[in-house]
């Protein structure tokens, strides 16, 4: 099935470091997800973006649906050392039935030793 | 508190062996799904069920097979034709309905061959 361009695929974090990391679908998507998922846990819903525009925030973090409606981006600011973790994107393609979601390959986001 | 129970957190499983995995929400969702997660990967779909007693194949169901007798309970059997079972495995459960229903995890199961 279709993947996701999610990037970066890692990085790392200095405490109080902004971070940035996007997803890009070569097709039309009506609403895009982005969760974190904790080592051994399941992914946990952060943002929900349902318009093209759409800028939502939850605390800390900002994401943005973009204008394209094929790509997405989601901010962090200020990290702080829990923000570790992995980060996928995810959405719904327009030309897709029912309730599909189409994942990226997650950003994986480590301290800076 | 609502949510999505997957059990057991652990799983071994012997050469030839079928083990089954449970998936059990209480959110009162119509539609659940299996992924598989490989170290390092995203996630693949498995099967998914937008309502009780029917059920579809995702990108990778050779060697599962799933059943859905009741709308809170989605179990995944990993049978003995799957050569590669050692994943981590994610069930999810959703709104059914419109296109735009986000899908909620549980923790997960991790299979390990012995």
């Amino acid at each position: 099935g279709q993947q996701l361009n999610q990037s970066p695929q890692s990085m790392f974090i200095q405490e109080g470091e902004d971070v940035s990391m996007n997803c890009t679908s070569s097709s039309i998507f009506n609403t895009w997800l982005w969760y974190k998922q904790d080592p051994g846990e399941g992914p946990v819903l952060l943002i929900a973006l349902y318009k093209a525009g759409e800028l939502t925030s939850n605390g800390r973090l900002t994401a943005q649906f973009g204008i394209t409606r094929k790509d997405s981006f989601l901010n962090i600011s200020a990290s702080i050392p829990s923000d570790v973790g992995i980060y996928f994107c995810a959405g719904h393609d327009r030309g897709n039935a029912g309730n599909m979601l189409t994942f990226g390959g997650g950003t994986r986001l480590m301290v800076k030793p | 508190d609502g949510g999505i129970t997957q059990s057991p957190k652990y799983l071994f499983r012997k050469e030839g062996q079928n083990v089954t995995l449970s998936c059990e929400q209480n959110l009162n969702h119509d539609a659940m799904y299996w992924y598989r997660q490989d170290p390092g990967q995203g996630l693949r779909l498995i099967y998914y069920s937008q309502i009780v007693n029917d059920f579809q194949k995702g990108d990778i169901a050779e060697g599962y097979s799933v059943s859905r007798e009741k709308k809170e309970s989605f179990p995944l059997t990993v049978t003995s034709a799957q050569k590669n079972p050692t994943a981590f495995y994610l069930c999810a459960s959703s709104k059914a309905g419109t296109s735009n229903q986000p899908q909620h995890f549980g923790d997960g199961t991790r299979l390990s061959i012995l």
